[in-house]
């Protein structure tokens, strides 16, 4: 089993609508959760943090059900520039600083 | 303030050779990271440099080496390279101790094994 997985995709999705991407993982003791964005032969870059309690930063809301082992990623009133790819993270560890990541969702918005 | 730098961007290599990947971290970070990228994955931790020495390490074989130097900076070396080494090899640089929200990643060196 994968320590992180994620539904490859592709989603293609009419612009302005909502998407959801879902990942799992197995290490239960994991501490750290994140979701990254990587653009076609760029490097990946930290989109968010998730928390148990969720958060918020603008159109993208994450959430993380530890119980289920379970990390989510909402993007809504998706836009043209939206379109990427999103790997689920995973690190064990506090202070680790190694990355455990999922194959990632291949996302593009269609106009 | 520079980021992460790599060198080269692109390379392309023969198999059986040995390629050497450089890494510059972000200024003040001084823990430094390898992956490897293959194409539709993805990145994979390769191993893990701290005050130059290899803190930890994934599921790679010997053939994968690396080098931390004095001034932070890395070396990734590979030998006897196979085709299934193309990839992109990303550096990530942090601070020890991080939450992960400090991990910086470079551009990247894009290698292909022919």
């Amino acid at each position: 089993r994968k320590e992180v997985e994620q539904d490859p995709g592709p989603f293609n999705v009419p612009e302005g609508a909502t998407v959801a991407f879902n990942c799992t993982y197995s290490n239960s003791a994991s501490q750290s959760f994140f979701w990254y964005r990587q653009d076609c032969r760029k490097e990946p870059k930290l989109l968010m943090s998730v928390y148990s309690s969720g958060n918020e930063d603008g159109r993208f809301t994450a959430q993380l059900n530890r119980a289920s082992q379970y990390i989510s990623l909402l993007i809504r009133d998706s836009k043209l520039s939206d379109s990427a790819t999103y790997l689920c993270v995973v690190m064990p560890n506090f202070g680790n600083e190694k990355l455990t990541f999922g194959t990632g969702t291949r996302l593009t918005i269609i106009p | 303030d520079a980021g992460v730098t790599q060198s080269p961007t692109h390379l392309i290599k023969t198999r059986g050779q040995q390629v050497t990947l450089r890494c510059s971290p972000k200024s003040g970070h001084d823990t430094v990271s390898w992956y490897q990228q293959a194409l539709g994955q993805g990145p994979q931790f390769i191993f893990q440099y701290y005050e130059e020495e290899e803190r930890q390490r994934g599921n790679f074989p010997d053939r994968f080496s690396g080098h931390q130097f004095p001034n932070y900076s890395s070396e990734l070396n590979v030998n006897a390279l196979l085709l299934g080494d193309s990839a992109l090899y990303l550096c990530a640089s942090s601070l020890p101790g991080g939450t992960g929200n400090t991990i910086y990643f470079g551009e990247g060196s894009w290698l292909t094994v022919v």
